[in-house]
C-alpha cells in the first residue's frame, strides 16, 4: 500500500530559487528517507531522518519532519540545472515476515531552467 | 567500499521468452536484497525481498520470480513474459542497521516486451 505521497508531482523553477517538496505519510514512522532518481538510474539515497528530529541538513539540504501532521519537506536551497531529477520519499515498514522494507512515493518530478 | 551491479543495462524481449536479470552486491555481507519495478514516470513498487540465501518473499502476485543463490547474488526471472512486464527493474541493497535501512540502488534494467 501506498504510504508517502509527494507534493506536487512535477515543479519546474528558474536556476538559483529554491525548491520544496512535501511528503505526507499515513502511519506512525522511525525516519523518513528522501532519494533522488535522475532519468533512467538508480535511486541516490540523499538523507534520512529519525523520527525525533525535526529538522536535518545537508549542503544544499534541508528536510522537516512533523510527526504530528505526517509530513515532511525537502528544500534544495539555490538550484542548479544537475538538481533536475525525480525526488522521491520512503518510509520504512514491516513485511509479513517482520523484515523492515521501505515504501516509496510517487515522487515529485523537479525541473531547474538555466 | 560497497557496489551493486545489474545487468543487463536494457533488454528487448518477445511476449513469452523467458528472462533473467542478474543483480550482485560487492563489499558487505548478508545483504538484505530487494527488486523493484518501477512504470515510467512512477514510483516504485517492491516486487520480492530476501533476507537470506534462499529465503525470497513476494509481496504482489505476478508472473515473475526471485531466487538468490548466494549471499550476495540475486535473480530476477521469468518463464513466460507478458506485455505488462516491461519497465524498469531495480535492484537494491540494506544493511539491518537498528531499524534505519538506508538502501543503495543499482543503475537498473529497462526492459521492454514486444
Amino acid at each position: 500500500s501506498q504510504q508517502g505521497e509527494e507534493d506536487p508531482q512535477a515543479l519546474s523553477i528558474q536556476e538559483g530559487e529554491n525548491a520544496t517538496m512535501n511528503c505526507s505519510y499515513k502511519t506512525s514512522i522511525n525516519n523518513l528517507q528522501w532519494y533522488r532518481q535522475n532519468s533512467g538510474r538508480g535511486l541516490v539515497h540523499l538523507i534520512l531522518i529519525r523520527s525525533n528530529e525535526r529538522e536535518k541538513h545537508s549542503g544544499r539540504l534541508r528536510v522537516t519532519l512533523d510527526t504530528s501532521k505526517k509530513s515532511s519537506s525537502l528544500l534544495i536551497t539555490a538550484s542548479r540545472a544537475a538538481d533536475t531529477a525525480s525526488y522521491f520519499c520512503a518510509t520504512p515498514s514491516y513485511t509479513l515476515q517482520g523484515a523492515q522494507k521501505l515504501v516509496f512515493g510517487q515522487g515529485t518530478r523537479l525541473t531547474i531552467n538555466p | 567500499s560497497q557496489t551493486i551491479h545489474q545487468w543487463p543495462a536494457t533488454l528487448v524481449q518477445p511476449v513469452g521468452s523467458p528472462l533473467s536479470l542478474e543483480c550482485t552486491v560487492e563489499g558487505t555481507s548478508n545483504p538484505n536484497l530487494y527488486w523493484y519495478r518501477q512504470a515510467a514516470g512512477r514510483g516504485l513498487q517492491l516486487l520480492f525481498y530476501s533476507v537470506g540465501i534462499g529465503q525470497i518473499s513476494s509481496e504482489v502476485p505476478q508472473n515473475l520470480s526471485a531466487s538468490r543463490p548466494q549471499d550476495r547474488q540475486f535473480i530476477l526471472s521469468s518463464k513466460k513474459l507478458l506485455l505488462s512486464d516491461s519497465g524498469f527493474y531495480l535492484c537494491a541493497w540494506s544493511a539491518e542497521a537498528g531499524g534505519h535501512n538506508e538502501q543503495f540502488f543499482g543503475p537498473g534494467t529497462r526492459l521492454t516486451v514486444l
